[in-house]
């Protein structure tokens, strides 16, 4: 198995634009996880799945966000308007939803929005 | 404040040298979690624990629930060491579905 990975690792946008960001988790992983991380600060937490169900919201995830994993499979995270605060990496990760288990992380996507 | 604090911030040494981190936290939690992010973003998972003391090579973490304070270790440290080392707690309420993260600590360790 590949690991969790992203896709664009990179995006620059102009303010104002929608961009979206992809996660294919795991296969057999049935959690997926969405954070958040700015230069010099730790991960934040932005929501999660149980297979499609999106079970947890943060409420860093404003009206403009939206997050989709709609067979359980890939997920995707859009940003509409985006704003020069949404500047950030996104991190995706998964695991097997399971007591003590492992969370495994992508790469992470880089937004710059200019 | 931070509900988990990491300690130093940025830590220098020597390589060979014994390195300690430590992470402390407000919560009640389920799990804690010590990733290792390289430059470029990336994050792997060293150790997640919920007692006591594990072991995988030269890195031993330790965490005493009382005192809700964790250590991490590295012995013998080497230059590849070098990275931002995050310790993460589960919520006690919501387990590992809602992490809280440090802000990590940078260790950088010269040939």
């Amino acid at each position: 198995d590949t690991g969790v990975s992203q896709d664009p690792r990179h995006k620059i946008t102009k303010r104002g634009q929608n961009v979206t960001f992809r996660c294919d988790p795991i296969s057999e992983h049935n959690r997926l996880y969405w954070y958040r991380q700015t230069l010099g600060q730790g991960p934040e937490f932005l929501t999660y799945f149980q297979n499609e169900a999106q079970l947890e919201k943060s409420r860093l995830l404003s009206d403009r966000f939206s997050a989709e994993r709609p067979k359980g499979s890939f997920s995707t995270l859009e940003i509409q308007r985006t704003e020069q605060g949404d500047s950030a990496m996104y991190l995706c990760a998964s695991s097997l939803g399971i007591e003590g288990n492992t969370i495994y992380f992508g790469e992470g996507s880089w937004l710059t929005v200019v | 404040k931070n509900e988990v604090e990491q300690s130093p911030q940025n830590l220098t040494a020597q390589e060979g040298e014994f390195i300690t981190i430590n992470c402390s936290y407000s919560v009640g939690i389920s799990a804690l979690h010590w990733l290792q992010q390289h430059p470029g973003g990336g994050i792997v998972s060293l150790f997640m624990l919920s007692s006591g003391k594990k072991k995988h090579g030269r890195l031993i973490a330790t965490i005493n629930i009382q005192e809700k304070h964790s250590s991490l270790h590295i012995t013998a440290s080497h230059p590849r060491d070098s990275a931002v080392y995050i310790c993460a707690v589960g919520d006690s309420n919501f387990g590992n579905e809602k992490l809280t993260f440090g802000t990590g600590t940078r260790l950088t360790i010269i040939p």
